[in-house]
């Protein structure tokens, strides 16, 4: 079954310190690729998205994410945590191209002052 | 550009009552999802619509939900004879067709309790 799968309910960095989350797909065609955040009573606002082309994708707020097919995977970072990121973090996958959204179960971010 | 809006905000109901929900697109997006998000979990499709087709509904959408996008702008949800498993928030998102790889754009949801 397709499905997105995110190592770590919770993830807590010290402020200024190098954030690391996990997703990776399912399937062997890969799909296209989405990172969200989500803060507390809000949607969903996209950081980042790959579709085809480079394999690591810079974002908003200084998030980026590298596209590694040999692990199917997604990973998120983002070099230097500030306070403001501290939010939960979705993995998502469209595996139809323009149809549903699969998300994994979520990362919720802490950080650390 | 005024984002994906989604009315009420908050909705507490009696189980067995019956809820609408509303969600306004951005306006020139053709494609319209509708999401389920229990606390701690990510969300789970629900069904989605191109125009005014409803293309694909998942299992998870009873008899008791109904979507409707009738003139392809709005689009309304509604759980009939709530039960208490309906708590949740309902997300609206919304995407323009055509190169493909649109991200969907999401509003703020509807968060529904039961009593």
């Amino acid at each position: 079954a397709q499905s997105v799968t995110q190592l770590g309910s919770h993830v807590s960095v010290s402020e200024g310190a190098l954030v690391l989350l996990r997703c990776n797909y399912s399937s062997s065609v890969p799909p296209y690729l989405f990172w969200y955040v989500q803060y507390p009573n809000q949607g969903l606002q996209l950081l980042l998205k790959y579709t085809t082309g480079a394999t690591l994708v810079k974002g908003i707020n200084g998030f980026e994410a590298e596209f590694k097919k040999s692990e199917t995977s997604f990973h998120l970072t983002k070099p230097s945590a500030h306070m403001s990121d501290a939010a939960e973090y979705f993995c998502a996958a469209d595996y139809n191209q323009g149809g549903k959204l699969i998300f994994g179960q979520g990362t919720e971010l802490s950080v650390k002052p | 550009d005024t984002g994906v809006s989604q009315d009420p905000r908050h909705k507490i109901t009696k189980r067995g009552q019956n809820v609408t929900f509303r969600c306004d697109p951005i306006s020139e997006h053709n494609r319209l999802y509708w999401y389920r998000q229990t606390l701690g979990q990510g969300p789970e499709f629900l069904t989605y619509f191109q125009n005014e087709a409803q293309l694909e509904k998942s299992r998870l959408l009873s008899d008791r939900f109904s979507a409707e996008r009738p003139k392809g702008s709005f689009s309304t949800l509604e759980i009939q004879r709530t039960e208490q498993g309906d708590s949740a928030m309902y997300l609206c998102a919304s995407t323009k067709t055509g190169s493909g790889d649109q991200p969907q754009h999401f509003g703020d949801g509807t968060r529904l309790s039961i009593l």
